[in-house]
């Protein structure tokens, strides 16, 4: 069974663009979540995803933003880039928001030049 | 809101040695408990989690207690090999379930001595 899915996994981009970052989930899995993790920070709650719902959002500004397909998988996006987003993006999935085992994927890593 | 922290951001063991890396949460509400190891250059990876009605829960090589008391948790690993070094998070949810999203500790580098 494949695990959570990420791609790209690794991109550069300038500062002003927009990137998108997308997630296959474990299949099954119909809860997708999303999160940034920085040296500083450390692992940060972005947003989650089920049933093509935002149901949850964590405290970052509207540059941030996502959303779920029918499929279950999920694109996150980032517009107006700044210098300070360069990090690893993580998308986790579990089978429903009820509270079940999150797995994690390997990861988008991204550098903001 | 939830806080969750780790004693020590970094712990040197030797191999073969028993590992403890321990983890304060602030909501005394919170009923359920992760952790997560995160090898370089790789996502998060579940190890083991444990709900607010059990004391204890052991897996294969690794036990988490849970002391509601004090809000303190610890994962303890057994016989430490190189393929454990890593950094260790434990997390909680934020509320509710946890696809509400988890909030995670800094981390602990555990750092494996031949």
């Amino acid at each position: 069974k494949a695990g959570v899915t990420q791609t790209p996994r690794y991109l550069i981009k300038t500062r002003g663009q927009q990137v998108t970052l997308s997630c296959s989930p474990i299949s099954g899995h119909r809860s997708v979540s999303w999160y940034q993790q920085t040296p500083g920070q450390g692992l940060q709650f972005l947003f989650e995803y089920f049933s093509e719902t935002q149901r949850n959002k964590g405290n970052f500004p509207g540059r941030f933003s996502g959303r779920q397909f029918s499929n279950s998988r999920s694109e996150m996006n980032v517009s107006t880039l700044e210098l300070g987003d360069s990090a690893l993006y993580l998308c986790a999935s579990t089978l429903d928001p009820s509270g079940n085992t999150i797995y994690f994927g390997e990861g988008s890593w991204l550098t903001v030049v | 809101g939830e806080s969750v922290g780790l004693h020590l951001p970094t712990l040197s063991v030797q191999e073969g040695d028993n590992s403890i890396i321990n983890c304060a949460y602030s909501n005394s509400a919170s009923d359920y408990f992760i952790w997560y190891k995160q090898e370089s250059g790789k996502g998060p990876q579940f190890i083991i989690d444990i709900r607010s009605n059990m004391d204890k829960r052991q897996g294969q090589r690794v036990t988490v207690l849970l002391n509601k008391t004090v809000k303190h948790l610890s994962l303890q690993i057994a016989a430490t090999q190189p393929g454990d070094s890593a950094v260790y998070f434990c997390a909680v949810p934020r509320a509710g379930g946890g696809a509400d999203g988890l909030t995670f500790g800094k981390g602990t580098h555990l750092i494996i001595q031949p």
